[in-house]
């Protein structure tokens, strides 16, 4: 089991509906961080919290939305999703951010647009 | 050239044998490496975490970072069914500015 839990783990919508990611993590990690995982591929980062402050934002669509209620708790809030952003979407945290220090990531959400 | 080049396989052993995985880059300012193993379906799990050239062991995996060469490895001793699975290489810049950045990974098969 995965310190950084991820939850659905699976997620269908249609192209209008508006969902919502969710990613928490009890280690005591200050950086948390937004992946999107196509098959076959390796991941690719989205966006980077530091310290509950949106730090990066890898020139990600709008119609995702990042946020960090807390130390504890990430959110990614979907609405108007294309079939192309249908992927694994993975939750990682570390200590710190932009530091030496590994990432630990979630078992992800798989989802699916119709 | 790609920052991280790794082979991505598939590398097909039969049990009880070792594997070599492998990673180049060319990026002199990677100092940190990491080794994820991922499940189908799954996250990556983190497997080893070095900084200084030479090898680092944790039970049957052992990695090597040649820092001159610009080479890290994963060896796996004692192969099992249970390891197949896809190995990413990540390295960060010594002040971690940039983040990690993946190899594109190795699909790795045990034969029983």
């Amino acid at each position: 089991d995965t310190e950084v839990t991820q939850t659905p783990k699976h997620l269908v919508m249609g192209m209008t509906n508006k969902k919502s990611l969710k990613c928490e993590q009890h280690m005591g990690h200050r950086a948390m961080y937004w992946y999107k995982q196509k098959a076959k591929k390796p991941p690719e980062l989205m966006f980077v919290y530091s310290y509950e402050k949106l730090s990066i934002n890898e020139s990600v669509p709008s119609r995702f939305s990042p946020e960090c209620p807390n130390s504890s708790l990430l959110n990614l809030h979907l609405h108007a999703l294309q079939p192309e952003d249908s992927a694994l979407y993975l939750c990682a945290s570390s200590l710190q951010a932009f530091s030496n220090q590994p990432q630990h990531f979630g078992d992800g959400t798989r989802l699916s647009i119709l | 050239q790609k920052e991280v080049e790794q082979d991505p396989g598939p590398l097909s052993v039969p049990e009880g044998a070792i594997v070599s995985l492998n990673c180049t880059y060319s990026n002199s300012a990677f100092q940190y490496f990491m080794w994820y193993r991922q499940y189908s379906r799954k996250g990556p799990e983190l497997l080893m975490y070095t900084y200084s050239s030479g090898n680092k062991e944790d039970g049957r995996f052992t990695a090597q970072v040649d820092k001159s060469s610009k080479y890290i490895s994963l060896f796996i001793r004692d192969s099992q069914p249970s390891d197949s699975a896809t190995y990413l290489c990540a390295m960060i810049g010594g002040g971690g500015a940039d983040g990690l950045t993946f190899g594109k990974g190795t699909h790795l098969i045990i034969q029983p």
